[in-house]
């Protein structure tokens, strides 16, 4: 059964930082994967997806990269902004089909002012 | 309207009492989704519905019932709930339920409270 680890659970950094989320799965055969954040009692809003055929996603001061050898994915963020403040969840799928997506926990960011 | 909408946003229901969620996604996907968020859990898949047809029934209790009447519209009827069902209930849509036109977009999630 695929589990996902996100490490750190919770992070809290000065603003301005730049900070690396890292999200790790027990099946390495990840077919795509997707970033999402969630800020709280909210739903979740998709940040980056990387497809079957890509290891690397970027927008704006995200970059999220995908090593299918190691099942291993790292999120990004540049110049953190108290806005980025939310709960950070991975997603990852062992095949083609969506029954299978996989979600972890999530890391909880704190950036301070 | 854009997006995934999601109603209501709030329940608390009786044990005894029956409720529906309802969902409803503006971006013409092919494919929903019912998932439920429970504290310190990871999203867990309840259904998946592909052009109105059930193409997953993740071990779910009967006692939650989808209903897909077209691929814009997804229900989630509830009855005889338990206390333990209490979680936030959060209804995805992607243009497919495959292969890489499956990028999830989530509503903002019906918050259930069972008495």
């Amino acid at each position: 059964k695929q589990e996902v680890t996100q490490i750190p659970a919770a992070l809290s950094v000065p603003e301005g930082e730049n900070l690396v989320l890292n999200c790790s799965f027990t099946d390495s055969a990840i077919y795509n994967l997707q970033w999402f954040r969630q800020d709280p009692g909210k739903g979740l809003t998709s940040l980056l997806l990387i497809q079957s055929s890509q290891r690397e996603q970027t927008s704006g001061r995200l970059n999220a990269s995908l090593d299918k050898s190691s099942g291993r994915s790292t999120l990004y963020i540049a110049a953190s902004q108290p806005g980025d403040s939310a709960t950070y969840l991975c997603a990852g799928s062992n095949s083609g089909g969506y029954q299978k997506v996989t979600f972890g926990i999530g890391t909880k960011l704190q950036v301070i002012p | 309207e854009t997006g995934v909408t999601q109603t209501p946003r709030h329940l608390v229901m009786g044990m005894t009492n029956k409720k529906s969620l309802k969902c409803e996604q503006h971006l013409g996907h092919n494919a929903m989704y019912w998932y439920k968020q429970s504290a310190k859990k990871p999203l867990e898949l309840m259904f998946v519905y592909s052009l109105e047809e059930r193409v997953e029934n993740n071990s779910v209790p009967s006692r939650f019932s989808p209903e897909c009447p077209n691929s814009s519209h997804l229900f989630l009827h509830l009855h005889t709930l338990q206390p333990e069902d209490s979680a936030l209930y959060l209804c995805a849509s992607s243009q497919d339920w495959r292969g890489d036109t499956g990028e999830l977009f989530f509503g903002e999630g019906s918050r259930l409270t069972v008495l």
